[in-house]
């Protein structure tokens, strides 16, 4: 059974300062794997989609990457600002699924002004 | 392109009442997926419609049931409404395989 973690749960930072949040699943067999931000209360908002072919991908001050072996993700953000505040969650769709994706719980970014 | 809509935004009901719940997709997806989110937690998976059938469904209980139309819009039914599927519902809409796939902003369902 596929499972997503996501650490660390909660993350407060001055801002400027680069971070890295950290997703993991348990079984290497994914389609791809998408980062997705969201604001409180909202929906969902898509930053960057990986193919499980894929190391990283790149979106101005965002960068994923990818290492399926290992099972990890990291989005790395550079030079954060208080308008990156919001939950960032990483979900990976299952090949033999079609379109079931399983999200991690997120991690809760401020950034402090 | 107006993505992926839902309406309505917030919803209260009474406990054992029913809910309909309403998707738009993203102009030329053909699939929605419907998720709960509860407070504090990741999505979870609900059911997929494609081609106006049920593809895909989750660990939820038959209370949720959902339905697509020829314009691939979508509804999700609950009935005999809990305090415990209090929850944002989310819908999401793709075409085709190894694509994004795009949210909607969600209706938050408040059962009391």
């Amino acid at each position: 059974k596929q499972e997503v973690t996501q650490i660390p749960a909660a993350l407060s930072v001055p801002e400027g300062e680069n971070l890295v949040l950290n997703c993991s699943f348990t079984d290497s067999a994914i389609y791809n794997l998408q980062w997705f931000r969201q604001d409180p209360g909202k929906g969902l908002t898509s930053l960057l989609l990986i193919q499980s072919s894929q190391r990283e991908q790149t979106s101005g001050r965002l960068n994923a990457s990818l290492d399926k072996s290992s099972g990890r993700s990291t989005l790395y953000i550079a030079a954060s600002q208080p308008g990156d505040s919001a939950t960032y969650l990483c979900a990976v769709r299952l090949p033999t699924s079609y379109d079931k994706v399983i999200f991690g719980p997120g991690t809760s970014l401020s950034v402090i002004p | 392109d107006a993505g992926v809509t839902q309406s309505p935004t917030h919803l209260i009901k009474t406990r054992g009442q029913q809910v309909t719940l309403r998707c738009s997709p993203k102009s030329g997806h053909d699939t929605v997926s419907w998720y709960q989110q509860a407070l504090g937690q990741g999505p979870q998976f609900i059911f997929q419609y494609y081609e106006e059938e049920e593809r895909q469904r989750g660990n939820f209980p038959d209370r949720f049931s959902g339905h697509q139309f020829p314009n691939y819009s979508s509804e999700l039914n609950v009935n005999a409404l809990l305090l415990g599927d209090s929850a944002l519902y989310l819908c999401a809409s793709i075409t085709g395989l190894n694509t994004e796939a795009f949210f909607g902003q969600g209706t938050r369902l408040t059962v009391v």
